[in-house]
């Protein structure tokens, strides 16, 4: 199946800097990726819908200006943690879109472990 | 009215047993709903998925019944295998003009010897 690459797979920063993820769909082109935050044991929570060239559409209650999304490329999105806190701590994954055909797909990434100190 | 319900939290099987998840929606205007195997520190990975026009779809061990008409559908697994053992997430999503997945609460299943 299709390749999602997320990276890095697990990132310890300090309370107040930044942390930036990377989704690339490694052998298809993705106008459409999406992230999530996962808590422990816990289902995945859709925060934001990433659409090449355009800017992301935010899920009701995520903070744009907290988490800030670019996808500059066909091929990558990033999610950027702006003034990270411990209650930021979290797994987060991303998703593209794959589309063949009537056929539409969604390949996820393998997931990024933030722990904020 | 955009909440997957999935059933049952956790479960035990033992191996060579059949495995069964279910899941209900609300929202009829849902038209694709997919099965995703995670196991621990990765993301999702598809399994298996289905579009309201059939009632089941079978891919090898893996098959997911469909009832439309009560708005539900279960992933069977047959002849479950310890490497079976992981958190499964039944979806669903509208397909035209929205691909946004709504995610049921996971299943952790575990498959003992």
């Amino acid at each position: 199946g299709a390749v999602v690459s997320q990276h890095p797979s697990w990132v310890i920063c300090k309370s107040g800097t930044s942390v930036k993820i990377e989704c690339r769909s490694l052998d298809f082109q993705a106008t459409t990726m999406f992230w999530y935050r996962q808590f422990p044991k816990q289902s995945l929570m859709l925060m934001a819908t990433s659409n090449e060239g355009s800017k992301a559409t935010y899920e009701q209650g995520v903070e744009k200006d907290k988490f800030l999304i670019n996808h500059a490329s066909l091929t990558l999105s990033t999610l950027t943690v702006t003034s990270a806190h411990p209650e930021d701590s979290s797994f987060y994954i991303c998703s593209a879109r794959l589309l063949s055909g009537r056929n539409e797909k969604l390949f996820f990434g393998s997931g990024t472990q933030l722990s904020v100190l | 009215q955009q909440q997957v319900k999935q059933s049952p939290q956790s479960l035990i099987v033992q191996k060579g047993g059949i495995s069964i998840i279910n899941c209900a929606y609300e929202n009829t205007a849902f038209d694709y709903f997919p099965w995703y195997q995670q196991f621990p520190g990765k993301g999702p990975a598809l399994l298996i998925a289905i579009r309201p026009d059939v009632s089941e779809k079978k891919e090898g061990r893996f098959t997911i019944s469909f009832n439309k008409s009560a708005k539900q559908f279960s992933l069977h697994i047959m002849d479950s295998q310890p490497g079976d053992s992981a958190t499964y997430f039944c979806a669903a999503s509208m397909r035209v003009g929205n691909e946004k997945l709504t995610f049921g609460t996971g299943t952790r299943l575990t498959i003992i010897p």
